[in-house]
């Protein structure tokens, strides 16, 4: 089975842009997970779709947005770009379930000067 | 406020010996936790997990020990490899229905193998 693709690998971006990063998991794996991962503050989570739907959401403005497509791909927006935007944004994809393992892609390097 | 920490940033350790890695938590609805390798430029990679209700899960080389009293997880690896040199991470999920796709994760320890 092939991993969790995303695209694109890095992203260069000035403040105020906005940003669109897309995930596709795993065949067969309804959820897909968001983190943003910073040398401050460690991997931290985004938020969670199954089904084309919003299931979870961790503690980022709503500047931080996503959407999952009926074919299980998910994407996610930055509007407003800040300085401290810049991350590694990493998707993660499981079947769906409780207390399994998340699946990560390698990740989008978001660059914002 | 850091739920999961990981304590030591750094671990050095000779090739074919033990590598211990350390994690603590302070939730206490945390019920299912993770280990993870990370490379840099890349996801991290699951290696071993283990559910509250087990003090013990091997997997080859790897072993997870949880003593949930103390709050406190550890990780072995035996023999390390040079190929182990990575940054570790430990996460866990927190019983309920918020956990869906959000694990916590500690800060990760940078191990060093040296042949």
């Amino acid at each position: 089975k092939a991993g969790v693709t995303q695209t694109p690998r890095y992203l260069i971006k000035t403040r105020g842009q906005q940003v669109t990063l897309s995930c596709s998991p795993i065949s067969g794996h309804r959820s897909v997970s968001w983190y943003q991962q910073t040398p401050g503050q460690g991997l931290q989570f985004l938020f969670e779709y199954f089904s084309e739907t919003q299931r979870n959401k961790g503690n980022f403005p709503g500047r931080f947005s996503g959407r999952q497509f009926s074919n299980s791909r998910s994407e996610m927006n930055v509007s407003t770009l800040e300085l401290g935007d810049s991350a590694l944004y990493l998707c993660a994809s499981t079947p769906g379930q409780r207390n399994e393992k998340l699946f990560f892609g390698s990740g989008t390097q978001l660059s914002v000067l | 406020d850091q739920q999961v920490k990981q304590n030591s940033p750094s671990l050095s350790v000779q090739e074919g010996r033990i590598s211990i890695l350390n994690c603590d938590y302070t939730n206490s609805m945390f019920d299912y936790f993770l280990w993870y390798k990370k490379y840099p430029a890349e996801g991290p990679t699951f290696l071993i997990s283990i559910s509250s209700i087990k003090d013990k899960n091997e997997d080859g080389r790897f072993t997870v020990f949880l003593n949930k009293s103390a709050k406190h997880l550890s990780l072995h690896i035996v023999p390390s490899q040079p190929g182990d040199s990575a940054v570790y991470f430990c996460a866990a999920s927190e019983l309920g229905g918020t956990s869906y796709g959000k694990l916590t994760f500690g800060q990760g320890t940078i191990l060093t193998v040296h042949p």
